[in-house]
């Protein structure tokens, strides 16, 4: 049950775009579609912002969007807003009834 | 209202024991596989343990299996976590969180506020 790998931070302008990785093994993100994304701010509960890759629950922004390749799986937030700053994990189901998170990605909007 | 809230959270001496709880309201509770998670002071999400929609299946991260208790009672819409042998490293926030669907630990649409632990 090892940590997804995450970059510890990103940044963009308002505006622009950025894409945060999320690198796992092929016995986590490489095998399964249950691959989540979360965002934190602080002093609050995280919030689901995409599953299965890259689906997007009802209220959540097209400007974020999911995808994977292989081991990794990425998230894009487009037109980044001041809002957006935030804490985000990767999450991935990691077989045998168990997942796993990442490390967590500290996003600034500059 | 569609909520999660947590209870029980404290601080406690290395070696103690502790039960939290986590009250459902607003779906239907017996649906879904619920589940901790914990957050260490500055530090990342971790995965504590999940529970089957049934609560026959409970399933534990490394870190905490063999201490930690996963329960529910879907007749009262609660979900428990009772936490012993208690080390620094429990030291947490723990938050009680709904899958968004009813089989493996996978997406988690709706959390709690979440309940301090502090070992000490």
């Amino acid at each position: 049950q090892s940590a997804l790998t995450q970059p510890p931070s990103a940044s963009g302008s308002p505006g622009q775009s950025v894409t945060i990785s999320c690198t796992g093994t092929s016995s986590d993100v490489g095998s399964y579609t249950s691959v989540s994304w979360y965002q934190q701010h602080p002093g609050k509960a995280p919030k689901l912002m995409i599953y299965d890759v890259g689906q997007r629950p009802s209220g959540v922004p097209d400007r974020f969007s999911g995808s994977k390749s292989g081991n990794t799986a990425y998230l894009t937030v487009s037109g980044l807003q001041g809002e957006d700053e935030a804490d985000y994990y990767c999450s991935s189901y990691a077989g045998g009834y168990t997942l796993v998170f990442g490390g967590g990605t500290k996003l600034s909007v500059l | 209202e569609v909520q999660l809230l947590e209870s029980g959270g404290g601080l406690v001496q290395p070696g103690g024991s502790l039960r939290l709880s986590c009250a459902a309201s607003g779906f239907t509770f017996s649906n879904h596989v619920m589940n901790w998670v914990r957050q260490a002071p500055g530090k990342g999400l971790e995965w504590v343990s999940s529970i089957s929609a049934s609560g026959l299946h409970t399933y534990y991260a490394d870190s905490v299996r063999g201490r930690f208790t996963i329960s529910r009672d879907n007749s009262k819409n609660t979900l428990d976590l009772q936490m012993s042998s208690l080390g620094a490293d429990d030291t947490a926030t723990y938050f009680c969180a709904k899958d968004y669907r009813g089989t493996v630990p996978d997406a988690f649409d709706l959390w709690g506020q979440g309940t301090t632990v502090i070992v000490s």
